[in-house]
């Protein structure tokens, strides 16, 4: 079981470029969510999905969309990245509010 | 909004101190708390979590945590690190209520172990 799988492990992205970072969780969570971690910072909720089919926005959703097509996948897209969003990324899972698990992460770095 | 304070930005102890990092929320409901730790490359993981009945709960690696609702507190406690507790830990706050899954996070407490 791998439970949550990102891709890529990290990213050197040029500003303006658009960018989808993938995640993947194979626990049939019906919840998922992705995070930014930044220095200081902690770690701040981007966009979330209740389930399937559904997304909300968290506490810092500009810049970034989100889908939810199946119970598996939540991919985050950056449509014109900005250095702003220099950041390490993490999708996470819950059933409901119970624990939330983490993916590894996916660093990335807008020049 | 729901907010999540932690004290210390970060703590500095020798082996076989005794740690506690503070925490403290901002939601006067029910609500449901977890501390998570960040070892460093790594990913979070939970460490322990608190949803009800007694309020101190026992975590993994010797962790444990009490919640005092009428200090809005959830204070992580260790009687005596090790320096493989060397790591970021981050409190954490559901209170959403039905439906409402996400977590507030606090911005975390650095721990340093010295040998």
């Amino acid at each position: 079981i791998a439970g949550i799988t990102q891709a890529p492990t990290s990213q050197i992205l040029a500003a303006g470029r658009r960018m989808t970072l993938r995640c993947t969780q194979d626990m049939r969570h019906n919840a998922m969510y992705w995070y930014r971690q930044d220095l200081g910072l902690g770690l701040r909720l981007i966009h979330y999905s209740n389930t399937a089919g559904t997304t909300g926005k968290g506490e810092v959703p500009d810049g970034y969309s989100v889908s939810r097509a199946n119970t598996d996948d939540f991919p985050l897209t950056l449509a014109s990245a900005v250095p702003s969003q220099t950041s390490v990324y993490f999708c996470a899972s819950s059933a409901g509010t119970d624990t939330q698990y983490f993916g590894p992460g996916t660093r990335l770095t807008v020049l | 909004a729901q907010s999540v304070s932690q004290h210390n930005h970060h703590v500095i102890l020798s082996e076989a101190a005794s740690l506690e990092l503070g925490c403290n929320y901002s939601y006067g409901g029910t609500v449901n708390l977890f501390w998570y730790v960040q070892y460093p490359g790594q990913h979070l993981q939970l460490l322990l979590k608190y949803f009800s009945g007694d309020p101190l709960v026992k975590g993994i690696k010797g962790f444990e945590a009490e919640f005092i609702k009428s200090k809005f507190s959830f204070n992580l406690r260790k009687p005596s690190v090790q320096w493989s507790d060397t790591a970021e830990y981050f409190c954490a706050v559901n209170a959403g209520g039905a439906g409402s899954y996400q977590l507030t996070f606090g911005k975390g407490t650095k721990l340093s172990v010295i040998p």
